[in-house]
């Protein structure tokens, strides 16, 4: 079946301006995740949901990010008033549910590639 | 917090060498170790797994044993192909669900 999906895959924007960025997990996935890569940097967390619960926002590295998932489905990653140090790719994980349980494996997405002039 | 340091890169191999990617890690309790791969153009894959001391995760060629006397959980192959060019990140998974990441290292396999 498809993997997770993300768009745009690229997108370039000029410092100021909101940016939108789409996640379609794995249907039937009930936990959908958002990591952030900047150049030369691991992974960072910024956000987890899992199904109807209150979602995590503890990466969220400020209050221009914010997220959104409708049910257990499509999630959307906005940011507000971008700054350059916002480049960065931003990578969306979906998993059958939660914790250690090998059951629970996350399946990442190719990524959006955002770059802010 | 927890933390994951892995080797920097790139690492340039010829074809046939072997690979060893170290990784060590800093946690409270018993995390779970991965390794994710990422090909060009692609998105992360599990790589293989550990969830406990001493385990040894396998898949495609590749071995890491998690070594909790050393906090590490080094990846090694034993015979590159020029396929296996990609980016590696060593990964855990504390008390918590979120991944928590290495800066990943990539790997050139020449013929």
């Amino acid at each position: 079946g498809a993997g997770v999906s993300q768009s745009p895959s690229n997108k370039v924007t000029e410092k100021g301006k909101d940016v939108e960025l789409r996640c379609d997990p794995i249907s039937g996935h009930t936990a959908l995740y958002w990591y952030r890569q900047r150049l030369g940097q691991g992974l960072e967390f910024l956000i987890y949901f899992q199904g109807n619960s209150a979602p995590d926002k503890s990466g969220l590295p400020s209050d221009r990010f914010s997220a959104e998932r409708t049910g257990e489905s499509v999630s959307t990653l906005t940011i507000q008033r971008t700054q350059q140090e916002d480049s960065a790719v931003y990578l969306c994980a979906s998993s059958l549910g939660r914790g250690q349980s090998s059951y629970n494996e996350q399946f990442f997405g190719p990524g959006t590639r955002l770059t802010v002039l | 917090g927890d933390s994951v340091t892995q080797m920097e890169g790139p690492v340039t191999l010829s074809e046939e060498a072997f690979l060893t990617i170290n990784c060590t890690y800093t946690a409270t309790g018993y995390p779970s170790l991965f390794w994710y791969v990422q090909y060009p153009g692609e998105g992360l894959q599990l790589l293989l797994k550990a969830t406990k001391a001493d385990d040894k995760g396998s898949n495609k060629g590749f071995e890491a044993t998690y070594r909790k006397e050393t906090t590490s959980f080094h990846l090694e192959k034993g015979s590159v192909q020029v396929s296996d060019s990609a980016v590696y990140f060593c990964a855990l998974r504390g008390s918590g669900y979120a991944l928590n990441f290495g800066k990943g290292t990539s790997l050139l396999v020449t013929p």
